[in-house]
């Protein structure tokens, strides 16, 4: 089945101890996108792809890096983790000229 | 105005009730509203979409009423089960554009009681 894959499922770092999150599709869609989910609240959108064009929040704190290396993978980089940065990291994808956008397990993080 | 407000935040029905949440937005610039549906330690599914041009749509148990001189939306859930028991958001998207920054609701959690 065509999905969206994400890894792990769950990381625990250290306070200030960089962490990438991968996120892989088999949908082959050119627009890839990272969201922030805090306990009992909405998603928020980090930033986005489509294809390699990188389009980036105007609050997503610097902190917070992205790299897609190519169609099928995106990773989300967090370079000095804060406890405020414990979440859940969502993954998700959608061809270009269509709004549906599907979304993978989520990598839960913790940080210590 | 890119705000959706979504209420309520928490709703318990017995099974086979009919819950129904409702979102308004500001925005009518938004042109495509979808409903997600979450589990807990899951990322959100894909559950039903709307496009401000119909005043319902149905999928299943699932139905959306869009209304649009008032400037909300609902999700019904026919005959509900404790398997639907999950966060439900609603999200809405801006016209013109080929991909979707989608504006979440601030989800509701359903309870439905055996």
């Amino acid at each position: 089945d065509a999905m969206v894959i994400q890894n792990p499922r769950y990381q625990v770092t250290q306070f200030g101890k960089p962490v990438t999150l991968s996120c892989s599709q088999t949908l082959n869609h050119n627009v890839m996108y990272w969201y922030q989910q805090k306990s009992s609240q909405a998603p928020k959108l980090l930033f986005h792809y489509y294809d390699k064009d990188f389009n980036n929040e105007a609050d997503t704190p610097d902190n917070f890096q992205s790299r897609r290396p190519n169609t099928s993978f995106c990773f989300l980089d967090i370079r000095s983790p804060g406890l405020g940065d414990a979440a859940m990291y969502l993954c998700a994808t959608s061809r270009y000229g269509h709004a549906e956008q599907y979304f993978g397990p989520g990598t839960r993080l913790t940080v210590t | 105005q890119q705000q959706v407000k979504q209420s309520p935040q928490s709703l318990i029905v017995q099974k086979g009730g009919i819950p129904i949440i409702n979102c308004a937005y500001e925005n009518t610039a938004f042109d495509y509203f979808p409903w997600y549906q979450q589990f807990p330690g899951k990322g959100p599914a894909l559950l039903i979409a709307i496009r401000p041009d119909v005043s319902e749509k149905k999928e299943g148990r699932f139905t959306i009423s869009f209304n649009k001189s008032a400037k909300q939306f609902s999700l019904h859930i026919m005959d509900s089960q404790p398997g639907d028991s999950a966060t439900y958001f609603c999200a809405a998207r801006p016209g013109g554009t080929s991909y979707g920054k989608l504006t979440f609701g601030q989800g509701t959690i359903l309870t439905v009681h055996p």
